[in-house]
């Protein structure tokens, strides 16, 4: 199993264009999520799904959008990149999308600079 | 609605010295409370986990966090540091409904030599 998997490690963006940050998992996993990593902040909830087709929004998810086509992938979409989304993305997942006990799996991370 | 709070942005510790992390959460439902390591340039990594059960619980790398309902806390701590601990830690509560983690702030451990 590769676990997660996230593309690409780091890019740089000028501010107002888009681009999409890739998530993919190969365990069957039912729940993936997206999280942003700022400095003294911990990690926020940005979107999350809890299956094919179906998606919700998280505790900051203004700028982004996501979909998921298939059980595997989750990609998470900026749509106009500003300055203040300048972090790191983590993508994460686990098998069932409401057992409150089990783990999540987290990707590598994205390390986004918009400027 | 869940929090936690993480004492300390930052702890240094000696190596051979006691590491403990403070951990503490609010929580409207009996709380599910997780202990994840980050290393420099890397992703989250699973320490150890509390559902239900033995208040003590042991994860990997010698860690260990106890569950004490009265304080609302959960800290984490190991009897003697390695340099190799040298790490971000996050203590995170799982939300009232379904698979959300809250996090809280973490707490970056340093470790001289």
């Amino acid at each position: 199993n590769a676990g997660v998997t996230q593309t690409p490690k780091f890019q740089v963006l000028k501010t107002g264009q888009s681009m999409t940050l890739q998530c993919a998992q190969d365990m069957n996993h039912e729940y993936m999520s997206w999280y942003r990593q700022d400095p003294g902040m911990g990690l926020r909830l940005i979107h999350y799904s809890v299956g094919a087709g179906i998606t919700d929004q998280g505790e900051v998810p203004n700028g982004y959008n996501v979909s998921r086509s298939t059980t595997e992938d989750f990609p998470l979409r900026l749509l106009s990149a500003a300055p203040s989304q300048t972090s790191v993305y983590f993508c994460a997942s686990s098998y069932s999308p409401d057992s409150r006990w089990e783990t999540q799996y987290f990707g590598p991370g994205t390390r986004l600079l918009v400027l | 609605a869940q929090s936690v709070t993480q004492l300390g942005s930052h702890v240094s510790v000696s190596e051979g010295a006691l590491v403990l992390l403070r951990c503490n959460y609010s929580s409207s439902v009996p709380p599910y409370l997780f202990w994840y390591v980050q290393y420099p340039n890397q992703g989250l990594q699973l320490l150890l986990k509390y559902t239900t059960g033995a208040t003590l619980v042991k994860g990997i790398n010698g860690f260990e966090a106890e569950f004490k309902k009265s304080e609302t806390s959960f800290h984490l701590t190991k009897p003697s540091a390695h340099m190799s601990d040298a790490a971000e830690y996050f203590c995170a509560v799982r939300g009232e409904y379904g698979n959300k983690l809250v996090f809280g702030a973490g707490t970056i451990l340093r470790v001289k030599s």
